[in-house]
């Protein structure tokens, strides 16, 4: 089967650099997903990794190690406006095209 | 990416009736989902919204609670029926654009449901 681990919850300050680490189990790799998600709001597509390597859009970048089945999102320059849930999703490996997704990691950004 | 737009955008039900949610994309679109969001957790599909044939539905998800239709490329609607208070939760419908890279889901905004 598939599956996403992500921590549950992260704290961190204003102006900061934090990582969100996502580790999956799937067979047959499409790629991931990440998504940022505020609250009472739907999530909002932020990156797609398919090879290994950095993929860098403005202050956010994402990571994929394929070997290690490994991704992480890179927040850089921390603004409150920030806090929000990051969900971690890959494609769902029946072939359907929908998403599996991870439980979300709920970042809180402090002054 | 898409413009897409759900009504309601929230509701409170009594328990054993039935809510219809509406879901409008600005442009055609061969694939859309309905997605259902309980409180604190992340999302789960209920289906897949077929155009011209029945939808596909994940496990735990049967088309007697959760009709679905999808008349058309642009338009789709979900029916949760005879509401408990376990269904209060999310609804989001997504939608899948082609791009350079990769075939992206974009979602509505979503509609809160309570049910008393």
């Amino acid at each position: 089967g598939q599956n996403i681990d992500q921590p549950t919850e992260m704290t961190a300050t204003e102006g900061a650099i934090v990582q969100i680490n996502c580790t999956y189990q799937t067979s047959g790799f499409n790629g991931l997903f990440w998504y940022q998600q505020h609250a009472g709001e739907a999530p909002t597509f932020l990156s797609y990794n398919v090879l290994d390597g950095l993929e860098e859009k403005g202050r956010f970048s994402s990571f994929l190690s394929r070997s290690k089945g490994y991704s992480y999102l890179l927040l850089k320059e921390l603004q409150m406006k920030d806090s929000a849930s990051y969900l971690c999703a890959v494609p769902d490996q029946t072939g359907a095209n929908n998403l599996f997704f991870g439980t979300g990691t709920r970042l809180t950004v402090i002054p | 990416s898409a413009v897409i737009s759900q009504k309601p955008s929230r509701d409170i039900c009594q328990r054993g009736t039935s809510l219809t949610i509406q879901c409008q994309v600005d442009s055609q679109v061969t694939m859309m989902f309905w997605y259902r969001q309980q409180p604190g957790q992340s999302l789960t599909l209920i289906a897949t919204a077929n155009q011209g044939s029945e939808a596909t539905y994940e496990s735990g998800f049967v088309i007697d609670k959760f009709p679905i239709s999808r008349p058309n490329l642009t338009f789709s609607t979900l029916t949760v029926s005879n509401l408990s208070p376990e269904d209060s939760s999310i609804y989001l419908c997504s939608v899948e654009v082609e791009g350079a890279a990769t075939d992206t889901q974009y979602f509505g905004p979503g509609t809160r449901l309570t049910v008393l």
